[in-house]
C-alpha cells in the first residue's frame, strides 16, 4: 500500500495569514492526490483533486501543488471558515485508497 | 444535488455484526460512479473500506476483506455495509461517499458514529 505522511498534525494561525500543509507519499503517485476539508457536523468537502485542480466551489485562496511524492496544500489569506481538519488522499492505486493522518488548523 | 445519508445502530456488541445503510438522493447508484464506505477512528485516522460500483461489482480493502460485505438495493437507491465479528477496534465514525473519475470522493454523508462495546 502507498503510505501517506502528512504534516504538521497541528497548525495554529490567524485570519489573513497563509498556511502550508505537506503530504508525502511512500512512492510516486504521479498527481493522483486529493485534499479534503472536514468540519464537525458537516459532510467532508473535496477541495482539490489531481494534485492541483480546484473542485467546483472551492475558493481560489486554496491551491495545491506537487507531483510524484511531495505535495502541498496552501491556504492564503485565511478566512474564519477555514479552521478545520484537512486530509490528503492518494488514488494512484486502482483499488486501494489511503489517507494522510490529518492536519488540524486552529485559530491562534 | 447529490446527497448521501448514513443510518444504523450506534452501539454494537463485540462479536456481533455491524450493519449500516447509505441512502442516496439526487443520483441513481446504478448510473455511474463507485459508492464507498470510509471510516474515521478516534484520533482522526481515515480508512477506506470498500466500494460497490454502478454495475454491482465490489472491491474491498484487503485488511478487511474477510469481514466486510457491501451490497445494495437499487429499488431504494441504497447501499449497505456489513462488518462481521466486530471488536472494540471497529469503533469509529462511518461515512459513505461517492467516487468517480478522478477517483476522489466528491460527495460524502455526514457520518454515523458506531461504538462497539458490551
Amino acid at each position: 500500500d502507498v503510505q501517506m505522511t502528512q504534516s504538521p498534525s497541528y497548525l495554529a494561525a490567524s485570519p489573513g495569514e497563509s498556511v502550508f500543509i505537506s503530504c508525502k507519499a511512500s512512492k510516486s503517485i504521479s498527481n493522483y492526490l486529493a485534499w479534503y476539508q472536514q468540519k464537525p457536523g458537516e459532510a467532508n468537502k473535496l477541495l482539490i483533486y489531481s494534485g492541483s485542480t480546484l473542485q467546483s466551489g472551492t475558493p481560489s485562496r486554496f491551491s495545491g501543488s506537487g507531483s510524484g511524492t511531495d505535495f502541498t496544500l496552501t491556504i492564503r489569506n485565511l478566512e474564519p471558515e477555514d479552521f478545520a481538519v484537512y486530509y490528503c488522499q492518494q488514488y494512484y492505486e486502482k483499488h486501494m485508497y489511503t489517507f494522510g493522518a490529518g492536519t488540524k488548523l486552529e485559530l491562534k | 444535488e447529490v446527497q448521501l445519508q448514513e443510518s444504523g445502530p450506534g452501539l454494537v456488541k463485540p462479536s456481533q455484526s455491524l450493519s449500516l445503510t447509505c441512502s442516496v438522493t439526487g443520483y441513481s447508484i446504478t448510473s455511474s460512479y463507485r459508492w464507498n464506505w470510509i471510516r474515521k477512528f478516534p484520533g482522526n485516522k481515515l480508512e477506506w473500506m470498500g466500494y460497490i460500483n454502478s454495475a454491482g461489482s465490489t472491491n474491498y480493502n484487503p485488511s478487511l476483506k474477510s469481514r466486510i460485505s457491501i451490497t445494495r438495493d437499487t429499488s431504494k437507491n441504497q447501499f449497505f455495509l456489513q462488518v462481521n465479528s466486530v471488536t472494540t477496534e471497529d469503533t469509529a465514525t462511518y461515512y459513505c461517499a461517492r467516487s468517480g473519475s478522478p477517483r476522489a470522493f466528491d460527495y460524502w454523508g455526514q457520518g454515523v458514529m458506531v461504538t462497539v462495546s458490551s
